[in-house]
């Protein structure tokens, strides 16, 4: 159990919806990362949250969003949903305390498929 | 543009012998490098990590090279076994803080 936890597990909406993933990050972890996983490729980044504010961003789509709250916990928004938008999102988080590099832990993704 | 490349999609190996995965990197301001083990419909493992101040990093089986002149990190396990195999990514980070890149992961087969 790598600490992060990933709300909801699996998901199944119609193209054009809106869907919202969440996640906690470990206890103390300021960092939140996103990354989405299309067919066994590999983990594309999309967004980077630290201790509220947005740190950096990838390749995301304007049609998704995402926010860190006060709590730490963050929420990726994806709206206008596409078939293409179908695939493995995971969120991730580190410590990234006092100027150390730390290394990230991942939850276990939400399966998003869109029909 | 692929920061971290893994030009080995997969690799096969006989359990108790050495495997080595390979990565390249191309933005030198990558300073901190990881490798993670992916089980399918799981969420990356974190395995072993190496900051660009050490060449080697040691843990148990797994181990960490890291060559800065030539921008190649790879990752050594000695010995296999069945339970290894995985899809193994390579990330690597530009600083404190910042976000991770990934390769595109190598499937790792341990034969028994």
């Amino acid at each position: 159990d790598s600490g992060v936890t990933q709300t909801p597990k699996h998901l199944i909406t119609a193209t054009g919806q809106r869907v919202t993933l969440r996640c906690s990050p470990r206890s103390g972890d300021l960092s939140v990362y996103w990354y989405q996983q299309s067919l066994d490729q590999g983990l594309q980044f999309l967004i980077q949250y630290y201790n509220g504010e947005e740190r950096a961003k990838g390749n995301i789509l304007e049609r998704f969003s995402a926010q860190q709250f006060p709590d730490l916990h963050s929420e990726l928004n994806l709206s206008s949903l596409e078939l293409g938008d179908s695939a493995l999102y995971f969120c991730a988080s580190s410590a990234n305390r006092q100027g150390v590099n730390t290394e990230a832990f991942f939850g276990q993704g939400t399966r998003l498929t869109v029909v | 543009d692929q920061q971290v490349k893994q030009n080995s999609p997969s690799l096969s190996v006989q359990e108790g012998r050495i495997s080595i995965l390979n990565c390249d990197y191309t933005n030198s301001m990558f300073d901190y490098f990881l490798w993670y083990k992916k089980y399918p419909a799981e969420g990356p493992t974190f395995l072993i990590s190496i900051s660009s101040i050490k060449d080697k990093n040691e843990d148990g089986r797994f181990t960490v090279f890291l060559n800065k002149s030539a921008k190649h990190l790879s990752l050594h396990i000695v010995p296999s076994q069945p339970g290894d195999s995985a899809v193994y990514f390579c990330a690597a980070s530009a600083g404190y803080g910042q976000n991770f890149v990934f390769g595109p992961g190598t499937r790792l087969s341990v034969l028994p």
